[in-house]
C-alpha cells in the first residue's frame, strides 16, 4: 500500500543510549518531516528536508540529527538519548498540489520512552 | 499567543448532532490542513484548503481568507467519529506545518 512506512513503533532506551528512526515513502513525494507530539501540546517539526540532499532545523532541533538518503527515505537519529527525549514521533511526508484534497501523508508513529 | 487556535479543546455530542469545530490562526498562509487522529495514534490528512470550502462525504471544511479562520463540520455525527481534529497551517512557500493543539471530540451513542 502507498503510503509512509516508520519503525520501530515502540522504542524504550536507557539515558544516553542512541537509536535511529528509520522513515520510508513510496508517494514520489518531494518533502518530509519529523514532527514530536507531547501531551498538551501541537505536533512540533523537529527536522524537514525539502528535496533529496537538503536538510533543514525545525522548530525544536536540539539532540537530534537527520538524513535524507534518497528520495524515498529519511531517518532521524538521537545520538545521546535524554528523558526530555520521550514522545511520540511522526514522520510525514507531502507534496504542493493546491489541486489534491490533501497534501499530507503520515507515518503510523514511534512512541519512544528514555528512562 | 499560538499562531493557530482551536476551539472548543473539548467537545462531547450526541449521535446524529452537527458538530462544528473552529480553527483561527494570527499570520499569512499559503494552506490550512485538517486532520483527525484516533485514539492509538494515528494521523490521517482530512481536508487542504487555500480558499472557500471542500467537502467529503459527511465533512465540510470552509475557510475565510479575510478573517484569518477555518471551521470543520460534521454532519450526523457518529461514535466513530470520536477523535482529535487539528488545525494545521503552511505559510509562505514552505510546506511545514503549524499546528494547533487540537480539538478532542466525543460522540456518544
Amino acid at each position: 500500500n502507498a503510503g509512509v512506512t516508520q519503525t520501530p513503533k515502540f522504542q524504550v532506551l536507557k539515558t544516553g543510549q542512541s537509536m535511529t528512526l528509520q522513515c520510508a515513502q513510496d508517494m514520489n513525494h518531494n518533502s518530509m518531516y519529523w514532527y514530536r507530539q507531547d501531551p498538551g501540546m501541537g505536533l512540533r517539526l523537529i527536522y524537514y528536508s525539502a528535496s533529496e540532499g537538503t536538510t533543514d532545523k525545525g522548530e525544536v532541533p536540539n539532540g537530534y540529527n537527520v538524513s535524507r538518503l534518497n528520495k524515498r527515505e529519511f531517518s532521524l537519529r538521537l545520538e545521546s538519548a535524554a528523558p526530555s527525549q520521550t514522545s511520540v514521533y511522526f514522520c510525514a511526508s507531502s507534496i504542493r498540489s493546491f489541486t489534491a484534497n490533501y497534501g499530507y501523508t503520515f507515518g503510523s508513529g514511534t512512541r519512544l520512552t528514555v528512562v | 499567543k499560538n499562531e493557530v487556535e482551536q476551539s472548543p479543546q473539548n467537545l462531547t455530542a450526541q449521535e446524529g448532532e452537527f458538530i462544528t469545530i473552529n480553527c483561527s490562526y494570527s499570520v499569512g498562509i499559503s494552506a490550512l490542513h485538517w486532520l483527525q487522529q484516533h485514539p492509538g495514534g494515528g494521523i490521517v490528512s482530512l481536508f487542504m484548503l487555500s480558499s472557500g470550502k471542500k467537502k467529503h462525504g459527511r465533512l465540510i471544511a470552509t475557510i475565510n481568507i479575510q478573517e484569518k479562520h477555518s471551521s470543520l463540520h460534521i454532519t450526523a455525527s457518529h461514535p466513530r467519529d470520536s477523535a482529535v481534529y487539528i488545525c494545521a497551517v503552511s505559510q509562505g512557500g514552505s510546506e511545514k506545518l503549524v499546528f494547533g493543539k487540537g480539538t478532542k471530540l466525543t460522540v456518544n451513542p
